[in-house]
């Protein structure tokens, strides 16, 4: 069965360019979370849905960043005007969860992106 | 105070030695509890959930003692493949999970 998948794995842009990161969670999972890590600031929650509605977005830094997730099967992170200090590794996790199944996230391999 | 409080490390120790580490939370509420274990240049993955009564997994061992809001996981026998970063993580009354920076253990032979 296939985990977590994110694309790109990798994303090289400069300043101010429009960065898309795209999540097809696990079937069958019902909540999807995005996530950002940084060496200084470690493992954040930026937003999660719970059945495609988005649920808590207190962690979004800032109005540059927004999140879709318009099915079951597909979510997208959009930053846009992109900075040099949105560089960090972003994960997405599902999970079973929501309607009350196990609270284990998986986690897709992450995409590493740098904004020169 | 972070929600979530690990000792970084790095613990370096021997192929075969027995090592614990520790985790504190700050929300009295919190309802589940689990170490995630996050190798170099990858995703974080369910190593253990952690239970009151404590449990075991072959070599590795989790107590929660909700009364300090402390969680430990103990690793008997390293192994050099042990090595990673290992990340307390809390989950209050929503299913927000709340991770620790992780502490990085080194195995060397």
């Amino acid at each position: 069965d296939a985990g977590v998948i994110q694309s790109p794995r990798h994303e090289v842009t400069e300043m101010g360019q429009e960065v898309t990161l795209r999540c097809k969670p696990i079937s069958g999972h019902n909540s999807l979370f995005w996530y950002r890590q940084t060496m200084m600031r470690g493992l954040e929650l930026l937003i999660y849905f719970n059945n495609n509605v988005p649920i808590d977005d207190s962690g979004m830094p800032e109005d540059r960043f927004s999140a879709k997730m318009p099915n079951a099967s597909f979510s997208t992170l959009k930053i846009q005007p992109s900075e040099p200090r949105d560089s960090a590794v972003y994960f997405c996790a599902s999970s079973p969860r929501s309607g009350g199944g196990s609270d284990t996230q998986y986690f897709g391999p992450g995409t590493r992106l740098t904004v020169l | 105070r972070k929600e979530v409080e690990q000792d970084p490390g790095p613990f370096n120790v021997p192929e075969g030695a027995t090592v614990a580490f520790n985790c504190t939370y700050s929300n009295s509420a919190s309802q589940s509890f689990f170490w995630y274990r996050q190798d170099c240049r990858k995703e974080p993955k369910l190593l253990m959930s952690v239970y009151s009564s404590g449990n075991e997994d072959g070599r590795f061992t989790a107590q929660l003692n909700r009364a300090s809001q402390y969680i430990s996981l103990l690793i008997r026998d390293s192994k050099l493949s042990d090595s990673a970063t290992y990340l307390c993580v809390v989950r209050g009354n929503t299913d927000k999970l709340i991770f620790g920076t992780g502490t990085r253990l080194q195995v060397f032979p």
